[in-house]
């Protein structure tokens, strides 16, 4: 099966400061990439979906903002979770595909704990 | 986000049992669905997918059953292990998107 990779899988930061997390898909280009949030013992929340070269499509109350998404090439996207705060900490996850109604390659998952 | 975000069922089989695992998902137009394995403090695994035109497909000890009628994904696993101990979801995509939207999940206890 195809890779995905995030990085980091955790980081704690500073309430006020600015957090990147990267998702690369390792063996494939992905068309599309995407962003989920997760709280404990929560579904999958759908943030942005990310294609490459275009902006992100945000889902409905998600500050565009706040979650800055960069997908500069086919195999990699970016996540800034700008001036965190404790209400930011959440398990992000991202996803590639490689094609339309195909199967999404998750990444482990990225731990932000906002202090 | 569109999935709803309640705090997930759980679902105890006893080791060697049978597990049957239930998804109704909200859009009458998607047309691939897969179900994800998620293990404590990491990302989801691929289990299985399905086609809108199927009703079912079968794995190694497991099976997807849909259907369209009324909604409804189901997830059978055969002789179930300490190892399936897990959160399931399904997930769906609508024609025309490389949208997924994800069910509330159920969390697996396997019990010995």
């Amino acid at each position: 099966g195809a890779v995905v990779s995030q990085h980091p899988s955790w980081v704690i930061c500073k309430s006020g400061t600015s957090v990147k997390i990267e998702c690369r898909s390792l063996d494939f280009q992905a068309t599309t990439m995407f962003w989920y949030r997760q709280f404990p013992k929560q579904s999958l929340m759908l943030m942005a979906t990310s294609n490459e070269g275009s902006k992100a499509t945000y889902e409905q109350g998600v500050e565009k903002d706040k979650f800055l998404i960069n997908h500069a090439s086919l195999t990699l996207s970016t996540l800034t979770v700008t001036s965190a705060h404790p209400e930011d900490s959440s398990f992000y996850i991202c996803s590639a595909v490689k094609g339309e109604n195909t199967e999404a390659f998750f990444g482990q998952g990225t731990r932000l704990t906002v202090v | 986000g569109e999935s709803v975000g309640l705090h997930l069922p759980t679902l105890s089989v006893q080791e060697g049992d049978n597990s049957i695992i239930n998804c109704a998902y909200s859009n009458s137009a998607s047309d691939y669905f897969i179900w994800y394995k998620q293990e404590s403090g990491k990302g989801p695994q691929f289990i299985i997918d399905i086609r809108s035109n199927m009703d079912k497909r079968q794995g190694q000890r497991v099976t997807v059953l849909l259907n369209k009628t009324v909604k409804h994904l189901s997830l059978q696993i055969a002789a179930t292990q300490p190892g399936d101990s897990a959160v399931y979801f399904c997930a769906e995509n609508g024609s025309g998107t490389y949208k997924y939207i994800f069910g509330t999940g159920t969390r697996l206890k396997v019990l010995a």
